[in-house]
């Protein structure tokens, strides 16, 4: 497996409150995403990053924020947590075009579980 | 963004049956076209992919095949077992750019 890991796996928050996730990897991929999955909604893009510094919204990017100081961590941030926005949260890391190692697939942490009540 | 549809949303089949899924995209740009498995409760994983230039291609029980012209392309699973069972998603990508979208997803549900 992909040396990618998110933090928290769980968390039970309340409405107004903020909330950060993390996506950490140890693979030196160029590209991090987050993902939401919803029932019937399959995984939507919420934010992507193809660099550290340089990040771009997906299609259901209101609400959230991200940023990437450094190749390694994607955080991902709902300023203001509303119950629209419980949900799974995966992130994702892929290599570009040009690597060694590239081959187009991503690759998904474990995903984490967010219930804003 | 790319516009992504999925069919059928649900499928039933009996184990040792073929089944089907097809991906239909709106960008004339994709040039990768990647499936992915989710089991229940684990995350996606890539089973087959293809490339712009590949008609079709085949792994073991899976295969997919690309039809550029009509902007679609289809995942088939021959002899299904119940380990099948899961949902798929397809993802069309322009991989100049990274930025995956994925379809809604079909539910398989090989029966023993």
């Amino acid at each position: 497996d992909a040396g990618i890991t998110q933090s928290p796996r769980h968390k039970v928050t309340e409405t107004g409150t903020p909330v950060t996730l993390r996506c950490h990897q140890t693979e030196n991929h160029r590209y991090m995403y987050w993902y939401r999955q919803d029932p019937g909604h399959g995984l939507r893009l919420i934010h992507y990053s193809y660099g550290v510094k340089d990040t771009d919204k997906g299609e259901v990017s209101d609400g959230y924020s991200v940023s990437r100081s450094k190749t390694e961590d994607f955080l991902l941030t709902l300023e203001s947590a509303t119950s629209s926005q419980t949900s799974v949260y995966f992130c994702a890391i892929s290599e570009s075009r040009g690597q060694g190692s590239w081959t187009g697939e991503l690759f998904f942490g474990e995903g984490s579980r967010l219930t804003v009540l | 963004g790319e516009n992504v549809e999925q069919h059928p949303s649900t499928l039933s089949v009996q184990e040792g049956d073929s089944a089907v899924i097809k991906c239909t995209y709106s960008d004339s740009a994709s040039n990768y076209f990647p499936w992915y498995k989710q089991e229940l409760g684990k995350r996606p994983q890539l089973i087959i992919d293809i490339r712009s230039n590949v008609g079709e291609k085949k792994d073991q029980r899976i295969a997919v095949t690309l039809n550029k012209t009509a902007k679609h392309f289809s995942l088939h699973i021959t002899e299904t077992q119940p380990e099948d069972s899961a949902v798929y998603f397809c993802a069309p990508t322009d991989l100049n750019f990274n930025k995956f979208y994925f379809g809604s997803g079909t539910k398989l549900n090989v029966k023993p």
